[in-house]
């Protein structure tokens, strides 16, 4: 099955500065990637996607590139806001769908410094 | 107007209990989730049922069991609780089987004692 890993578990920086949140995937069959954001005492909610005929998307302040080649995704945060503070979670989905068909990194907490 | 709702917020019983989670969308969704969220965020599968189909995630024992009465309902029943079955609970759902956004509900804090 698929293995998605995502670094780092942690990420502070300081207010206005950019971040950073990678992951890899294992199975080259994999062609959808999404992120979540999950807020204190919340539910995950998805901030951006992108699928495997694209190499990169962007909204706003949030970006997302893709190396299928390479197999790693990665979540850019431009400008970092107190409101950015949160866990982020990268899952990459293969076309069967389903329960096998996506599968969650660990999550990085973002920590945004004033 | 909440698109999933899960019933009820929270959660507390003693070991041995018999419990349910109740989840409904209102999206015309396909296709409904159950994740459990353990203390260190880590989410992960227990259920995905497309009104036809259920995949259970092989790892999730068998003291837990989705009941779909319609497309808008996924609940879940857990027999003989433990423990370690104290985490969040999550239902979702998404508009097809394949590749499309999950959209969870607020989730049902679960605490065996």
């Amino acid at each position: 099955g698929e293995n998605v890993e995502q670094h780092p578990s942690t990420l502070s920086v300081q207010e206005g500065d950019s971040a950073v949140i990678k992951c890899t995937y294992s199975d080259s069959a994999s062609n959808y990637f999404p992120w979540y954001k999950q807020e204190l005492g919340k539910r995950p909610q998805l901030i951006i996607d992108i699928r495997s005929n694209v190499g990169e998307k962007k909204d706003q302040r949030i970006a997302v590139t893709l190396n299928k080649t390479a197999k790693h995704f990665s979540l850019h945060i431009t400008e970092t806001q107190p409101e950015d503070s949160a866990v982020y979670f990268c899952a990459a989905s293969n076309p069967g769908g389903g329960a096998d068909g996506l599968t969650f990194g660990k999550g990085t907490h973002l920590i945004i410094q004033p | 107007d909440t698109a999933v709702s899960q019933t009820p917020k929270y959660l507390v019983t003693q070991m041995g209990n018999d419990k349910s989670i109740k989840c409904e969308q209102n999206l015309g969704h396909d296709t409904m989730y159950w994740y459990k969220q353990d203390s260190k965020k880590f989410l992960k599968i227990m259920f995905s049922y497309n009104n036809k189909e259920l995949i259970i995630n092989e790892t999730v024992p068998n003291r837990f069991s989705p009941k779909s009465p319609d497309k808008a309902h996924l609940n879940l029943h857990i027999n003989s609780l433990e423990l370690g079955d104290s985490a969040v609970y999550f239902c979702a759902s998404s508009q097809t089987w394949e590749n499309s956004a999950l959209h969870f509900g607020n989730g049902t804090r679960l605490t065996v004692t």
